[in-house]
């Protein structure tokens, strides 16, 4: 199984709201990562972590907040965004201890911000 | 990691071969090719990659010249489901660890037609 499921498929939110996207895998990864994309863009990486903790913050804004409960689930907390953070955010995993690495991306949550 | 340049869209007859080139003069020694593509509407989905010699698997071939500067993705027998945006990225480990940081470039649009 090289699934990574995300949840919800797509999210409207308020710029007052405060929500969740939540990423899972069961394929013993320890590497996982949140990524942006915008329309007509390719992805953006925005967060790794590795072995539940965080590697690498892209500059992303304190509005956006990750979690990494266990070594299957990675979440990304939502608050006070807006309108131009409208986008599709990707979830991806890999494993840490492979060499030569390979990502496996879930099919993304759409959100907008109204 | 290396900069690569993809032309911005090809076309390509169903049943027949796809050759989408990829740029990367700047690849340095320890830098593999990774392709990946993204078909509308869901995750970047990896297709193959290679340091130095050719590699082929289920999906595709992957060529890359002597010298390392440039590579090309064969399609082998295209169909309208291979129609997606392909990225081509030179990638290393990300700080001496495994896990890697992907920097998808603007990609080509593949079309086939019937």
């Amino acid at each position: 199984d090289t699934e990574v499921t995300q949840t919800p498929k797509h999210l409207v939110m308020g710029m007052t709201n405060k929500k969740s996207l939540k990423c899972e895998q069961h394929m013993g990864h320890r590497a996982m990562y949140w990524y942006k994309q915008k329309a007509k863009k390719p992805p953006e990486l925005m967060f790794v972590y590795s072995y539940e903790k965080l590697s690498i913050n892209e500059s992303v804004p304190s509005r956006f907040s990750p979690e990494c409960p266990n070594s299957s689930l990675l979440n990304l907390h939502l608050h006070a965004l807006q309108p131009e953070d409208s986008a599709l955010y990707l979830c991806a995993s890999s494993q840490e201890t492979a060499v030569r690495v390979i990502q496996y991306f879930g099919a993304g949550t759409r959100l907008s911000v109204l | 990691d290396a900069k690569t340049t993809q032309p911005t869209s090809m076309d390509c007859a169903e049943g027949r071969a796809a050759n989408l080139p990829c740029n990367h003069s700047t690849i340095s020694g320890n830098e593999y090719v990774y392709w990946y593509r993204q078909i509308h509407s869901q995750g970047p989905q990896y297709i193959i990659h290679g340091l130095k010699n050719n590699e082929t698997n289920e999906m595709a071939s992957l060529i890359i010249t002597e010298d390392r500067k440039s590579s090309t993705l064969i399609l082998p027998h295209a169909t309208l489901r291979d129609t997606a945006v392909y990225y081509c990225i030179a990638w290393t480990s990300a700080g001496g660890t495994s896990y890697g940081k992907l920097t998808f470039g603007q990609g080509t649009i593949l079309t086939v037609h019937p």
